[in-house]
Protein backbone atom coordinates (compact mmCIF):
# COMPACT_ATOMS: atom_id res chain seq x y z
CA UNK A 1 0.00 0.00 0.00
CA UNK A 2 1.88 3.08 -0.97
CA UNK A 3 -0.78 5.51 0.61
CA UNK A 4 -0.82 7.27 3.84
CA UNK A 5 -0.52 4.66 6.87
CA UNK A 6 -1.37 5.43 10.69
CA UNK A 7 -0.41 3.19 13.44
CA UNK A 8 -2.56 2.27 15.78
CA UNK A 9 -5.91 2.36 14.40
CA UNK A 10 -7.88 2.29 17.59
CA UNK A 11 -6.41 3.60 20.97
CA UNK A 12 -8.43 3.25 24.31
CA UNK A 13 -6.97 4.75 27.14
CA UNK A 14 -7.61 6.02 31.00
CA UNK A 15 -7.85 9.49 31.68
CA UNK A 16 -4.27 10.72 32.45
CA UNK A 17 -1.99 8.23 30.87
CA UNK A 18 -0.05 9.71 27.51
CA UNK A 19 -0.65 8.07 24.12
CA UNK A 20 1.58 8.49 21.11
CA UNK A 21 0.04 7.76 17.26
CA UNK A 22 2.23 7.21 14.46
CA UNK A 23 2.16 8.67 10.56
CA UNK A 24 4.05 7.37 7.63
CA UNK A 25 3.27 9.93 4.81
CA UNK A 26 3.28 8.88 1.28
CA UNK A 27 7.16 8.45 -0.06
CA UNK A 28 8.13 11.12 -1.89
CA UNK A 29 6.17 13.69 0.12
CA UNK A 30 7.40 16.53 1.87
CA UNK A 31 4.69 17.77 3.28
CA UNK A 32 3.10 16.15 6.84
CA UNK A 33 -0.17 17.63 8.54
CA UNK A 34 -1.99 16.49 11.80
CA UNK A 35 -5.80 17.04 11.69
CA UNK A 36 -8.18 16.34 14.43
CA UNK A 37 -11.79 15.52 13.79
CA UNK A 38 -14.79 15.01 15.90
CA UNK A 39 -18.06 13.27 15.81
CA UNK A 40 -20.19 15.05 13.37
CA UNK A 41 -17.29 18.24 12.23
CA UNK A 42 -14.88 18.58 9.36
CA UNK A 43 -11.13 18.01 10.36
CA UNK A 44 -9.74 20.78 12.29
CA UNK A 45 -5.82 21.71 11.73
CA UNK A 46 -3.13 20.57 14.28
CA UNK A 47 0.22 21.62 13.10
CA UNK A 48 2.19 20.95 10.10
CA UNK A 49 6.00 19.94 9.07
CA UNK A 50 7.72 20.75 5.62
CA UNK A 51 10.67 17.88 5.98
CA UNK A 52 11.18 18.27 9.64
CA UNK A 53 10.46 21.43 10.61
CA UNK A 54 7.32 22.79 11.80
CA UNK A 55 6.45 25.33 10.91
CA UNK A 56 2.81 25.95 12.65
CA UNK A 57 1.36 24.83 15.27
CA UNK A 58 -2.62 25.14 16.00
CA UNK A 59 -4.02 27.01 19.08
CA UNK A 60 -5.88 23.56 19.12
CA UNK A 61 -2.56 22.37 19.91
CA UNK A 62 -2.14 22.35 23.92
CA UNK A 63 0.80 22.02 25.57
CA UNK A 64 -0.01 18.14 26.17
CA UNK A 65 -0.04 17.62 22.89
CA UNK A 66 3.51 17.66 21.00
CA UNK A 67 5.18 16.52 17.53
CA UNK A 68 7.71 15.06 15.94
CA UNK A 69 9.30 14.12 12.63
CA UNK A 70 12.89 13.30 13.41
CA UNK A 71 13.87 12.76 9.97
CA UNK A 72 11.46 13.85 7.82
CA UNK A 73 10.03 10.71 6.99
CA UNK A 74 7.48 9.42 9.68
CA UNK A 75 5.85 11.87 12.24
CA UNK A 76 4.44 11.46 15.61
CA UNK A 77 2.04 12.69 17.72
CA UNK A 78 2.21 12.67 21.61
CA UNK A 79 -0.68 13.66 23.83
CA UNK A 80 0.35 13.82 27.66
CA UNK A 81 -1.86 13.77 30.62
CA UNK A 82 -4.95 12.58 28.42
CA UNK A 83 -8.26 14.11 29.04
CA UNK A 84 -11.77 12.88 28.22
CA UNK A 85 -12.20 16.21 25.51
CA UNK A 86 -8.87 14.93 24.03
CA UNK A 87 -11.31 11.64 22.25
CA UNK A 88 -11.46 11.57 18.45
CA UNK A 89 -10.32 10.75 15.63
CA UNK A 90 -6.86 11.78 14.71
CA UNK A 91 -5.90 12.12 11.34
CA UNK A 92 -2.82 12.54 8.94
CA UNK A 93 -2.02 13.84 5.56
CA UNK A 94 0.37 14.17 3.03
CA UNK A 95 1.36 16.34 0.44
CA UNK A 96 3.94 17.30 -2.83
CA UNK A 97 6.27 19.85 -1.72
CA UNK A 98 5.73 21.67 -5.16
CA UNK A 99 3.82 25.01 -5.75
CA UNK A 100 1.49 22.28 -7.44
CA UNK A 101 1.58 20.28 -4.91
CA UNK A 102 -1.75 21.40 -2.62
CA UNK A 103 -3.71 18.12 -3.12
CA UNK A 104 -3.42 16.79 0.61
CA UNK A 105 -3.77 12.81 0.78
CA UNK A 106 -5.12 11.77 3.84
CA UNK A 107 -4.58 8.47 6.36
CA UNK A 108 -7.37 6.27 7.62
CA UNK A 109 -6.59 7.60 11.74
CA UNK A 110 -5.94 6.73 14.39
CA UNK A 111 -9.33 6.40 16.85
CA UNK A 112 -8.61 7.96 20.20
CA UNK A 113 -11.33 7.18 23.17
CA UNK A 114 -10.27 8.22 26.77
CA UNK A 115 -12.54 6.79 29.70
CA UNK B 1 -10.05 34.33 11.96
CA UNK B 2 -10.50 31.92 8.52
CA UNK B 3 -13.83 30.16 8.29
CA UNK B 4 -15.85 27.95 5.97
CA UNK B 5 -19.55 27.61 6.24
CA UNK B 6 -21.35 24.31 4.61
CA UNK B 7 -24.61 24.01 3.43
CA UNK B 8 -26.78 21.80 4.06
CA UNK B 9 -25.60 19.37 6.90
CA UNK B 10 -27.76 16.35 5.56
CA UNK B 11 -29.59 15.95 2.18
CA UNK B 12 -31.20 13.38 0.91
CA UNK B 13 -32.21 12.85 -2.89
CA UNK B 14 -33.83 10.11 -5.08
CA UNK B 15 -31.54 8.27 -6.82
CA UNK B 16 -30.66 9.59 -10.07
CA UNK B 17 -31.40 13.39 -9.02
CA UNK B 18 -28.87 16.05 -8.92
CA UNK B 19 -27.20 16.87 -5.57
CA UNK B 20 -26.20 20.27 -4.95
CA UNK B 21 -23.85 21.43 -1.74
CA UNK B 22 -22.62 25.26 -0.82
CA UNK B 23 -19.67 26.41 0.87
CA UNK B 24 -18.76 30.21 1.94
CA UNK B 25 -15.41 30.97 2.72
CA UNK B 26 -14.14 34.21 5.09
CA UNK B 27 -10.19 34.39 3.98
CA UNK B 28 -9.98 36.54 0.29
CA UNK B 29 -7.05 35.22 -0.14
CA UNK B 30 -7.75 31.67 -0.40
CA UNK B 31 -7.12 29.81 -3.59
CA UNK B 32 -7.32 26.46 -3.40
CA UNK B 33 -10.80 24.73 -2.79
CA UNK B 34 -10.79 20.76 -2.26
CA UNK B 35 -13.87 18.65 -1.98
CA UNK B 36 -13.47 15.18 0.31
CA UNK B 37 -15.61 12.24 0.16
CA UNK B 38 -15.62 10.63 3.63
CA UNK B 39 -17.59 7.12 3.56
CA UNK B 40 -18.11 6.10 7.14
CA UNK B 41 -15.10 5.02 8.99
CA UNK B 42 -12.76 5.46 6.11
CA UNK B 43 -10.74 8.54 5.21
CA UNK B 44 -11.47 11.69 3.71
CA UNK B 45 -10.49 10.89 -0.06
CA UNK B 46 -9.96 13.84 -2.30
CA UNK B 47 -12.88 13.83 -5.32
CA UNK B 48 -11.90 17.27 -7.05
CA UNK B 49 -10.71 20.47 -6.83
CA UNK B 50 -10.34 23.91 -8.37
CA UNK B 51 -7.72 26.56 -7.93
CA UNK B 52 -9.32 30.39 -7.85
CA UNK B 53 -7.85 30.75 -11.66
CA UNK B 54 -10.82 28.65 -13.13
CA UNK B 55 -14.70 29.23 -12.04
CA UNK B 56 -15.89 25.89 -12.82
CA UNK B 57 -14.26 22.27 -13.25
CA UNK B 58 -16.07 19.26 -14.33
CA UNK B 59 -15.05 15.51 -14.20
CA UNK B 60 -17.56 12.95 -14.74
CA UNK B 61 -20.60 13.07 -12.98
CA UNK B 62 -19.15 15.61 -10.55
CA UNK B 63 -18.70 19.24 -10.72
CA UNK B 64 -17.47 22.17 -8.71
CA UNK B 65 -18.18 25.91 -9.48
CA UNK B 66 -16.44 28.82 -8.05
CA UNK B 67 -17.38 32.28 -7.75
CA UNK B 68 -14.55 34.54 -6.42
CA UNK B 69 -16.29 37.75 -5.92
CA UNK B 70 -18.81 36.26 -3.37
CA UNK B 71 -16.71 34.17 -1.64
CA UNK B 72 -18.51 30.88 -2.62
CA UNK B 73 -18.08 27.51 -4.46
CA UNK B 74 -20.53 24.55 -5.10
CA UNK B 75 -20.23 21.37 -5.81
CA UNK B 76 -22.70 19.38 -8.40
CA UNK B 77 -23.18 15.73 -8.80
CA UNK B 78 -25.18 14.72 -10.98
CA UNK B 79 -27.50 11.04 -11.72
CA UNK B 80 -26.68 10.42 -7.77
CA UNK B 81 -26.05 6.90 -7.29
CA UNK B 82 -26.54 4.75 -4.04
CA UNK B 83 -23.02 4.73 -3.67
CA UNK B 84 -22.81 8.48 -3.57
CA UNK B 85 -23.57 8.36 0.24
CA UNK B 86 -21.37 9.46 1.91
CA UNK B 87 -20.23 12.84 3.93
CA UNK B 88 -18.85 15.45 1.90
CA UNK B 89 -16.14 18.01 3.38
CA UNK B 90 -15.31 21.34 1.37
CA UNK B 91 -12.17 22.89 2.19
CA UNK B 92 -10.47 26.64 1.49
CA UNK B 93 -6.52 27.28 1.96
CA UNK B 94 -4.38 29.63 1.04
CA UNK B 95 -1.43 28.73 -0.87
CA UNK B 96 1.20 30.43 -1.72
CA UNK B 97 4.29 29.07 -4.79
CA UNK B 98 5.91 27.29 -1.58
CA UNK B 99 2.66 25.25 -1.54
CA UNK B 100 2.16 26.06 1.97
CA UNK B 101 -1.33 24.87 2.60
CA UNK B 102 -3.54 24.42 5.74
CA UNK B 103 -7.06 23.08 4.89
CA UNK B 104 -10.04 25.08 6.63
CA UNK B 105 -12.49 22.68 6.06
CA UNK B 106 -17.02 23.45 6.34
CA UNK B 107 -18.88 21.26 8.79
CA UNK B 108 -19.56 18.28 6.57
CA UNK B 109 -23.18 17.46 4.20
CA UNK B 110 -24.26 14.26 4.91
CA UNK B 111 -26.06 12.62 1.88
CA UNK B 112 -27.76 10.14 1.24
CA UNK B 113 -29.47 8.74 -1.83
CA UNK B 114 -32.59 6.35 -1.84
CA UNK B 115 -32.95 3.70 -4.44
Amino acid sequence: DTGVSQNPRHKITKRGQNVTFRCDPISEHNRLYWYRQTLGQGPEFLTYFQNEAQLEKSRLLSDRFSAERPKGSFSTLEIQRTEQGDSAMYLCASSLGTGAGYEQYFGPGTRLTVT
Amino acid sequence: GENVEQHPSTLSVQEGDSAVIKCTYSDSASNYFPWYKQELGKRPQLIIDIRSNVGEKKDQRIAVTLNKTAKHFSLHITETQPEDSAVYFCAAVRGFSGGYNKLIFGAGTRLAVHP
